[in-house]
C-alpha cells in the first residue's frame, strides 16, 4: 500500500460545479496535511493546510480531514477553468519530527466550460 | 521575500557531462529539500538538509548524485556523469519548523534538465 494515495484522474468537472478531490494515507501518526496545486510546467504551490478533524475553508476551497478514516479531501466550489491543474496531497510521516513530506501522485483536474 | 530561487531554469547537456543545479532557500528557513519530478515516477524526494546538515539522502538514486549545503543560503545538487535517464525537472523547496509552523514546504520554479 502506498503511503499517500490519490486517484490519478483525469477528473472532469463542469464550470461552476463542485470538484471533489480525495486522498488516503497510511500513517495513523500523521498530524498535518497539505494540498498543493501544480499547473502544467510550473512548480507545486501550497493552497491548503489542515491539522484538525473537520473542515477548513479558505475562499472557494474547503479541506476536510477525518483521522479515524485516514482520509483527507479538497472541495473546490464554483469551479473555474483556472482551477484546471494537478492537485497533490502531501502528508508528513507521523514517526518523525514531520520534517519531510510524502506526496501522492496527484489528481489531474479539468474544468470544462 | 523573493521565494526559493533556482538556477539555471533550463539545462541541456550531453551524456557524461557534469551538471550542477543551484538553490537559494527562503531566508530564515532551516530545512531544504531537493526533489525530482518525472511523468513516470512523480515527485521524488532526493535529499534534505536541516541547518545545512544532510539528514536523509536515501532518495539519491546513485553515487553519481551528490548534494551540498555550505551555508544557510545556498545548496547545490550535482550529477556526474549525467545520463539520459536523469532528464527530469528538479525542484528545490524550503521550510521552517518552529513555533506556529507546521513545516509547510515552499517550492522554487525548478530546473528542467535534458541530457542528450
Amino acid at each position: 500500500q502506498k503511503e499517500v494515495e490519490q486517484n490519478s484522474g483525469p477528473l472532469s468537472v463542469p464550470e461552476g460545479a463542485i470538484a471533489s478531490l480525495n486522498c488516503t494515507y497510511s500513517d495513523r501518526g500523521s498530524q498535518s496535511f497539505f494540498w498543493y496545486r501544480q499547473y502544467s510546467g510550473k512548480s507545486p504551490e501550497l493552497i491548503m493546510s489542515i491539522y484538525s478533524n473537520g473542515d477548513k475553508e479558505d475562499g472557494r476551497f474547503t479541506a476536510q480531514l477525518n483521522k479515524a478514516s485516514q482520509y483527507v479531501s479538497l472541495l473546490i466550489r464554483d469551479s473555474q477553468p483556472s482551477d484546471s491543474a494537478t492537485y497533490l496531497c502531501a502528508v508528513p510521516p507521523g514517526y518523525s519530527s514531520a520534517s519531510k513530506i510524502i506526496f501522492g501522485s496527484g489528481t489531474r483536474l479539468s474544468i470544462r466550460p | 521575500d523573493a521565494g526559493v530561487i533556482q538556477s539555471p531554469r533550463h539545462e541541456v547537456t550531453e551524456m557524461g557531462q557534469e551538471v550542477t543545479l543551484r538553490c537559494k532557500p527562503i531566508s530564515g528557513h532551516d530545512y531544504l529539500f531537493w526533489y525530482r519530478q518525472t511523468m513516470m515516477r512523480g515527485l521524488e524526494l532526493l535529499i534534505y538538509f536541516n541547518n545545512n546538515v544532510p539528514i536523509d539522502d536515501s532518495g539519491m538514486p546513485e553515487d553519481r548524485f551528490s548534494a551540498k549545503m555550505p551555508n544557510a543560503s545556498f545548496s547545490t545538487l550535482k550529477i556526474q556523469p549525467s545520463e539520459p535517464r536523469d532528464s527530469a525537472v528538479y525542484f528545490c523547496a524550503s521550510s521552517f519548523l518552529g513555533a506556529g509552523s507546521y513545516n509547510e514546504q515552499f517550492f522554487g520554479p525548478g530546473t528542467r534538465l535534458t541530457v542528450l
